[in-house]
C-alpha cells in the first residue's frame, strides 16, 4: 500500500516568513494529495489539495507543488501569521482509490 | 451546514465492554470514511462506504471491529470487547464521492481503562 513520509516533524518560522513542508509518497498510482490543518484539541480541517493533472495550485497564501517524477509534493505558506501555528498533515489517495494515507504531521510554530 | 457530526465526543469504557460510535455525514455526501488517530500510529484508515455500501474495510482490525451504514444519514463503528490499545480518537469523514475533498468530523475520543 501507499506510504507517505512527511519530512519535517517541527518547523519554526518568524511571522511574515514563508514555511515549506515536504512530503514524499511511494505509489505511482496516487493521484490526489490533500493537506489538512489540526489545531490543538480539534479535528482535521481541509486547507488545500492538488490533483495529479496539475503541478501547482494556489489558494491565497497557500501554494501546493507536485513533482510526479520525484513523487514529492510540498505545501508553501507565505507571509505566515501566528494563527497558522498548528499541525499540518499531508496525505495521498491509496493506489488511486479514495482512502487516504497520511504523513505523520508537521508542527508549525509561527512566532510573532 | 452543520458539517460532519460525531457522537459521543468522549467515551470511557472498561476493558471488555462494547463501544458504539456514531457519525452523521454532511447531507448529500455519498461517501463516509472512518479513520483512527493515535500519537504512536498517527492517522490510520479503517473503512469506507459509498452510497451506504461497504467498499473497503482493509484497515479494520478483523476480530472486534465492525462498521455499518444502515441509511444515508448515519454510520456506526462498533468495537466489541474493547482493549486499552483501542484508545484513540476515531474520526469520521464524508465526501461527495470520487476524489472529492473529505471533510472530517470533530472525532470521538475513546478511552479504554
Amino acid at each position: 500500500g501507499e506510504k507517505v513520509e512527511q519530512h519535517e516533524s517541527t518547523l519554526s518560522v518568524r511571522e511574515g516568513d514563508s514555511a515549506v513542508i515536504n512530503c514524499t509518497y511511494t505509489d505511482t498510482a496516487s493521484s490526489y494529495f490533500p493537506w489538512y490543518k489540526q489545531e490543538a484539541g480539534k479535528s482535521l480541517h481541509f486547507v488545500i489539495d492538488i490533483r495529479s493533472n496539475v503541478d501547482r495550485k494556489q489558494s491565497q497564501r497557500l501554494i501546493v507543488l507536485l513533482d510526479k517524477k520525484a513523487k514529492r509534493f510540498s505545501l508553501h505558506i507565505t507571509a505566515t501569521q501566528p494563527e497558522d501555528s498548528a499541525i499540518y498533515f499531508c496525505a495521498a489517495n491509496d493506489s488511486g482509490y479514495n482512502k487516504l494515507t497520511f504523513g505523520k504531521g508537521t508542527v508549525l510554530l509561527v512566532s510573532p | 451546514n452543520a458539517g460532519v457530526i460525531q457522537t459521543p465526543r468522549h467515551k470511557v469504557t472498561g476493558k471488555g465492554q462494547e463501544a458504539t460510535l456514531w457519525c452523521e455525514p454532511i447531507s448529500g455526501h455519498s461517501a463516509v470514511f472512518w479513520y483512527r488517530q493515535t500519537i504512536v500510529q498517527g492517522l490510520e484508515f479503517l473503512t469506507y462506504f459509498r452510497n451506504q455500501a461497504p467498499i473497503d474495510d482493509s484497515g479494520m482490525p478483523k476480530e472486534r471491529f465492525s462498521a455499518q451504514m444502515p441509511n444515508q444519514s448515519h454510520s456506526t463503528l462498533k468495537i466489541q470487547s474493547t482493549q486499552p490499545q483501542d484508545s484513540a480518537v476515531y474520526l469520521c469523514a464524508s465526501s461527495g464521492g470520487g476524489q472529492d475533498t473529505q471533510y472530517f468530523g470533530p472525532g470521538t475520543r475513546l478511552l479504554v481503562l
